[in-house]
């Protein structure tokens, strides 16, 4: 099975960068995913990394070490409608699961 | 590219009642299928999951059901259902076993009352 972990909230300003941790215990790893929740909507699609090193996409950027279980998603530029549940999924043979979430709000 | 359909979008059911919640696929073929459920303010929880028809995978013992009559096509149901059966309830797919990110149908909130 697997444990996934990560912060349950987090707050920052405008403009600044958030960096969200994600560590992970998996028998059979097969991909980590991050994903981005809006309050009463579906989980949208952020990132993906299945080999160790940062992958950048944009103000995202996300990062893996595999051996340490351990991943983190980084927020730049934050703007309003970055305010937002954010999600670190393991991909487990066939199995995809996800984290508890962590609740991103950015002030003024 | 694929989409899916879940419906209702939203749902209030009394206790012991049944449901039967359906996802639809179109776009692709023999995805891998899951249903999550979302309480309020919290993560998403595994439910099932199925790599083809007729197979399904349940990973909390609950009084849920499953099943994928056909390749597109996958059911959440309940002959009675409880309090705690209250949530929001997605249904995703993904195309490959490893290296592609699952998409979401934009779910049903079910209130049981």
């Amino acid at each position: 099975g697997q444990n996934i972990d990560q912060p349950t909230e987090m707050t920052a300003t405008e403009g600044a960068i958030v960096q969200i941790n994600c560590t992970y215990q998996t028998s059979g790893f097969n991909g980590l995913f991050w994903y981005q929740q809006h309050a009463g909507e579906a989980p949208t699609f952020l990132s993906y990394n299945v080999l160790d090193g940062l992958e950048e996409k944009g103000r995202f950027s996300s990062f893996l070490s595999r051996s340490k279980g351990y991943s983190y998603l980084l927020l730049k530029e934050l703007q309003m409608k970055d305010s937002a549940s954010y999600l670190c999924a393991v991909r487990e043979a066939y199995k995809l699961s996800f984290g508890a979430g962590t609740t991103v709000t950015v002030r003024a | 590219s694929q989409t899916i359909h879940q419906w209702p979008a939203t749902l209030v059911q009394p206790v012991g009642s049944p449901l039967s919640l359906e996802c639809t696929v179109e776009g692709t073929s023999n995805p891998n299928l899951y249903w999550y459920r979302q309480a309020a303010g919290r993560g998403l929880q595994l439910l099932f999951y199925s790599v083809g028809i007729g197979q399904i995978s349940s990973e909390v013992p609950q009084n849920l059901s499953a099943s994928r009559p056909q390749d597109r096509q996958f059911i959440l149901s309940s002959k009675k259902l409880l309090l705690s059966d209250s949530g929001f309830y997605l249904c995703a797919l993904d195309r490959d076993r490893t290296n592609t990110e699952a998409f979401f149908g934009q779910g049903t909130r079910l209130t049981v009352v």
